[in-house]
Order: C-alpha cells, then sequence, then structure tokens
C-alpha cells in the first residue's frame, strides 16, 4: 500500500525567505505525485504535478525516486503563500485514487 | 461550470441525529470521491465511486457511514447515527480520471453536538 509522509504541521516563514515542505511517500510501483493547497476560506486545489515539470507560483517540487521525496520549494516566500498544503500520490493504474499526507500549514510573516 | 456543488455547506446537529451530505460533480467527470478533514488526521479518502459504482469504501470508519452514488450527477454520504466525534469537513472532488487531477467542492462542515 501506497503512504505519504509530511513530517512537519506547521511551518512559518519570513517573507523573502527560502521556504521547503518536505514530503517523503512509500510506494513499490511508478507513482504519480501533486502538491495540492488551501488557502484560506477557498477550496482545495492543485498547485502543481511532479509529471509536468512546471514552476507555479514560483513554487517548484522534483520528484526523487532515490530518496521517494517530493519535497517543495520556494525560493522567496510571499505572505500569499501562507496556507495549507497537501502532498498527494496516485498509482499508476486506472483506479484514479489519491493518497494524501497529513498537509503542512505554512505561515509567512511579515 | 460552477464546479464541484456539496450541500449544505453546515450543518449542526445533535448526536443521534441522521445527516446527509449531498454532492454534485463536475459534468462528465466519471469519478467520485469522498473525504474527511480533521485537524488530527488531515485529508482522509473516505470512498471514491468510479463511474457511479464505488470502488473503494475502505476509507468508511464505520457501518454508520454509508455513500451512494444513484446517477452521474449526484452523490450522499449519510451518517447514521452520528456521534460528535463524526465533526469534521467533508469534501467532495470529482475527477475525469485521465490527468488525475481532483477538482474539490467547498466542503461540508459538520457540527455534533
Amino acid at each position: 500500500a501506497q503512504r505519504v509522509t509530511q513530517p512537519e504541521k506547521l511551518l512559518s516563514v519570513f517573507k523573502g525567505a527560502p521556504v521547503e515542505l518536505k514530503c517523503n511517500y512509500s510506494y513499490s510501483g511508478s507513482p504519480e505525485l501533486f502538491w495540492y493547497v488551501q488557502y484560506s476560506r477557498q477550496r482545495l486545489q492543485l498547485l502543481l504535478r511532479h509529471i509536468s515539470r512546471e514552476s507555479i507560483k514560483g513554487f517548484t517540487a522534483d520528484l526523487n525516486k532515490g530518496e521517494t521525496s517530493f519535497h517543495l520549494k520556494k525560493p522567496f516566500a510571499q505572505e500569499e503563500d501562507s496556507a495549507m498544503y497537501y502532498c498527494a500520490l496516485s498509482r499508476r493504474s486506472n483506479d484514479y485514487k489519491l493518497s494524501f499526507g497529513a498537509g503542512t500549514t505554512v505561515t509567512v510573516r511579515a | 461550470d460552477a464546479g464541484v456543488i456539496q450541500s449544505p455547506r453546515h450543518e449542526v446537529t445533535e448526536m443521534g441525529q441522521e445527516v446527509t451530505l449531498r454532492c454534485k460533480p463536475i459534468s462528465g467527470h466519471n469519478s467520485l470521491f469522498w473525504y474527511r478533514q480533521t485537524m488530527m488526521r488531515g485529508l482522509e479518502l473516505l470512498i471514491y465511486f468510479n463511474n457511479n459504482v464505488p470502488i473503494d469504501d475502505s476509507g468508511m470508519p464505520e457501518d454508520r457511514f454509508s455513500a451512494k452514488m444513484p446517477n452521474a450527477s449526484f452523490s450522499t454520504l449519510k451518517i447514521q447515527p452520528s456521534e460528535p466525534r463524526d465533526s469534521a469537513v467533508y469534501f467532495c472532488a470529482s475527477s475525469t480520471g485521465v490527468l488525475y487531477e481532483q477538482y474539490f467542492g467547498p466542503g461540508t462542515r459538520l457540527t455534533v453536538t
């Protein structure tokens, strides 16, 4: 069975400082990894996925199969980045099931 | 498209009462998911449907929980009888299943007193 671990429940950084949210997974197959974000009073929404290799709102995430990690990074945090972030894993199969980590609440201070 | 629609947005009920949460997925999406979000456990998948058929209900906590999807545009999550520990935000999400992105509804905040 697959499992997603986000070791930090809370993360506080100052505006302009780098921020890194850790995500580790366990899965014997070839996974699809995602980061979802939930801003205050908004819906949970997809931030980025590893397969797209894109940068969204300055965030990037690299899949490291050797370390089974998919850490989310941003070099200069902004106050609007304050939100709850979830790492999620989907198996490359037809069942479309997402397994979420416990989430990390990020607070960016001025 | 209004996105995934959930109702009610807030529900306050007394222990022992039946609670029914409703979800309308995005038109054309063939997968539907029910999640529960709590401070302690984060986001947990309760059950999901593919083409209206329940595929995996292993996340449903107890027999008090049941979910149905009678057609492609409607699903319900029922708790009977409800208990205070069921208090949480319940999310519904839908997906085309092709690109794996799930679109979430606004959630229903359930409080059981």
